[in-house]
């Protein structure tokens, strides 16, 4: 199974303050996801990436998300400007080649907006 | 939009002891992924089905899904510790998955 880390582990900010969540697949695979949790419920998916540009999003990645693979490793998932129901679990996950093939699911980057 | 539910939500049962975890989908599913989570930790890959009919088996694990392609079971032989957790099943949409409410298992020793 390829690995994937993800950094910081926990993040504490303020309401209002940017936020930056990085990824990093050891692996060569090609598709990208960030999803997240909220405590309590379901595992939400967010955003998927692909050649350096988002090919899926759903309606809760708004103008204060984005998503970037800087320097072709890290792929990063920046939030503008958090509130406090931005709080939650977030995951990176990594597929081979898109639908049709396993995700790789992260350990999570636990967001906590006060 | 395709919606899965699982049952149950949560699940007891005594060591050594078989067990059956439920996901059924609203729709036709294209692929249907189970992973098993820690709580406040990450997704553990378990299995991916695809055709109607499939059975997969991991370890002490088999997951199934239904001729029609809408529900999947997943069945646990001989339970053991090891095996607590929270399973969640996600049915695969274009370029994304999305996931059931998951079911907690406790295993008593």
């Amino acid at each position: 199974e390829p690995e994937v880390t993800q950094t910081p582990s926990h993040q504490v900010t303020q309401m209002g303050q940017e936020v930056i969540l990085r990824c990093v697949p050891i692996s060569n695979h090609l598709y990208f996801y960030w999803y997240r949790q909220i405590l309590g419920q379901k595992v939400e998916f967010l955003v998927s990436f692909y050649n350096n540009e988002i090919s899926e999003k759903s309606e809760i990645f708004d103008d204060q998300f984005s998503v970037e693979r800087p320097d072709g490793s890290n792929f990063t998932l920046k939030i503008r400007s958090t509130k406090l129901e931005d709080s939650a679990m977030y995951f990176c996950a990594i597929s081979e080649q898109g639908r049709g093939y396993e995700q790789y699911f992260g350990p999570g980057t636990r967001l906590t907006v006060t | 939009s395709q919606e899965l539910e699982q049952s149950p939500q949560s699940l007891i049962v005594q060591e050594g002891k078989n067990l059956t975890i439920n996901c059924t989908s609203s729709k036709t599913l294209y692929g249907l992924y189970w992973y098993k989570q820690k709580y406040g930790e990450g997704l553990i890959f378990l299995m991916m089905l695809q055709k109607g009919g499939e059975e997969k088996s991991h370890e002490k694990i088999t997951a199934k899904l239904d001729e029609k392609k809408q529900q999947s079971s997943l069945h646990i032989t001989a339970s053991q510790p090891s095996h607590a957790g929270i399973y969640l099943c996600g049915a695969e949409g274009a370029q994304k998955l999305v996931f059931g409410q998951g079911t907690r298992l406790t295993i008593n020793p």
